[in-house]
């Protein structure tokens, strides 16, 4: 397998502009998360998906993030507009919950907003 | 609410010798701990986890953790340091007594630097 994985792996881009993010999870897994890491507030938890439904989504800083999962092997996490200081590296990670509740996590994307 | 708390930001030890990575937990419930590793510029990498049964619980990279109920503990150790192991290292803790049992809280981190 894989593992999981997230496209683009670096990202810059312009304040105001549209961002979107990609992750393929590890294929069964049937949990999805996407993390967000900074310096200054560590890792934290964004949102996560059951079965493709979200179940919480109480980290996402505004309304200026979304995120989908349309598949179980396709989500996305959108910034629109994007702003300085969304700048991070963006982690998604999935995992089965019965018997292996470990999470695997992508390699990050790494976005900077200028 | 659960939470870890990882005492310290940085640990420095010599090749060769012992190391520990401090990690306490606060649950309502029964707890899943887990540790994972981060390389620079890398996700982070699941080492091992405590479910239940053995409080020794052995991991990847010889690495191993002890879960102590009393003391709320679940401390990574590795009987001799690789310059290799020098890296960010999280604890993780999941409340399998809630609701939202599938929520990994993670610790701030510790930064294990081995030197020669």
């Amino acid at each position: 397998d894989a593992g999981v994985i997230q496209s683009p792996r670096h990202e810059v881009t312009e304040m105001g502009q549209e961002v979107t993010l990609r992750c393929k999870p590890i294929s069964g897994h049937d949990y999805l998360f996407w993390y967000r890491q900074t310096m200054m507030r560590g890792l934290e938890l964004l949102i996560y998906f059951n079965n493709n439904v979200p179940i919480d989504d109480s980290g996402m800083p505004e309304d200026r993030f979304s995120a989908k999962m349309p598949n179980a092997s396709f989500s996305t996490l959108k910034i629109q507009p994007s702003e300085p200081r969304d700048s991070a590296v963006y982690f998604c990670a999935s995992s089965l919950v019965l018997g292996h509740p470990e999470q695997f996590f992508g390699p990050g994307t790494r976005l900077t907003v200028l | 609410a659960q939470s870890v708390a990882q005492p310290e930001d940085q640990v420095n030890v010599a090749e060769g010798n012992p190391l520990t990575v401090k990690c306490t937990y606060s649950v309502s419930g029964n707890p899943y701990l887990f540790w994972y590793v981060q390389y620079p510029n890398r996700g982070l990498q699941f080492l091992l986890k405590y479910i239940t049964g053995d409080n020794l619980v052995k991991g990847s990279y010889g690495f191993e953790a002890e879960f102590n109920k009393s003391q709320t503990s679940f401390h990574l150790k590795k009987p001799s340091a690789l310059v290799s192991d020098s890296a960010l290292y999280f604890c993780a803790v999941r409340d399998i007594g809630t609701g939202n049992a599938s929520k990994l809280t993670f610790g701030t981190g510790t930064r294990l630097q081995v030197t020669l």
